[in-house]
């Protein structure tokens, strides 16, 4: 079955570092991916869509210069936060879905949990 | 307004019994698909089931059935014979319009609690 890649899964980092998180599509192109993220005990939110070789759309309220979002290739969308600070901790999560029929679900990473002290 | 609801923070169900867990949606759209998906403490989103507008039956998947109830906006989720294993927080989840390519918008979730 198509699968989701994420890396890393858990990242511990000072404040004011810049954090690159990497989703790839392991046996399917995708040109469109999905980023989440998610509170403790909370619903996933989406943060924006990333489409291969265009810049991403961004949910309102979401800081375009913030989290950086590139889509360079059908099988890669990188994340990065950047400057993270203790604010921006948090799990997020990638998704991707293979081309098809309309009923195919998306595929999800196993997510990144952010630690910023 | 939200777009998905689910009213129920937890449940508790013992073993070997069934469970229904509550999804009502609100969109205007005559396309759109309906998802089901289980995240263990562990973090990952495990897709379980789907079920698109059109479909007439509701969809069934082992012991995950979707009760699809069109007029009242509701996509409830039967879990039969439950397992400690079905312990989770389970998302219920839209994707509005015909294409396939927009992202999907969650509930709240529930916590599922399987005891022995």
């Amino acid at each position: 079955g198509a699968v989701v890649s994420q890396h890393p899964s858990r990242v511990i980092c000072k404040s004011g570092t810049s954090v690159k998180i990497e989703c790839r599509s392991l046996d399917f192109q995708a040109t469109t991916m999905f980023w989440y993220r998610q509170f403790p005990k909370q619903s996933l939110m989406l943060m924006a869509t990333s489409n291969e070789g265009s810049k991403a759309t961004y949910e309102q309220g979401v800081e375009k210069d913030k989290f950086l979002i590139n889509h360079a290739s059908l099988t890669l969308s990188t994340l990065t936060v950047t400057s993270a600070h203790p604010e921006d901790s948090s799990f997020y999560i990638c998704s991707a879905r293979d081309r098809g029929g309309v009923n195919q679900p998306q595929h999800f990473g196993d997510g990144t949990r952010l630690s910023i002290l | 307004a939200q777009k998905i609801t689910q009213t129920q923070p937890g449940m508790f169900v013992q073993e070997k019994e069934a469970v229904t867990l509550d999804c009502t949606y609100d969109t205007s759209d005559q396309s759109y698909g309906l998802f089901w998906y289980k995240q263990p403490s562990s973090g990952e989103m495990i897709f379980l089931i789907y079920q698109g507008s059109y479909d007439e039956q509701n969809a069934t998947e082992g012991r995950y059935s979707l009760n699809f109830q069109k007029a009242r906006k509701s996509a409830n989720l039967v879990i039969s014979a439950s397992q400690l294993g079905d312990s989770a927080m389970y998302f219920c989840a839209m994707r509005e319009g015909p294409q396939a390519g927009t992202a999907l918008i969650f509930g709240k979730g529930t916590t599922l609690s399987v005891s022995s």
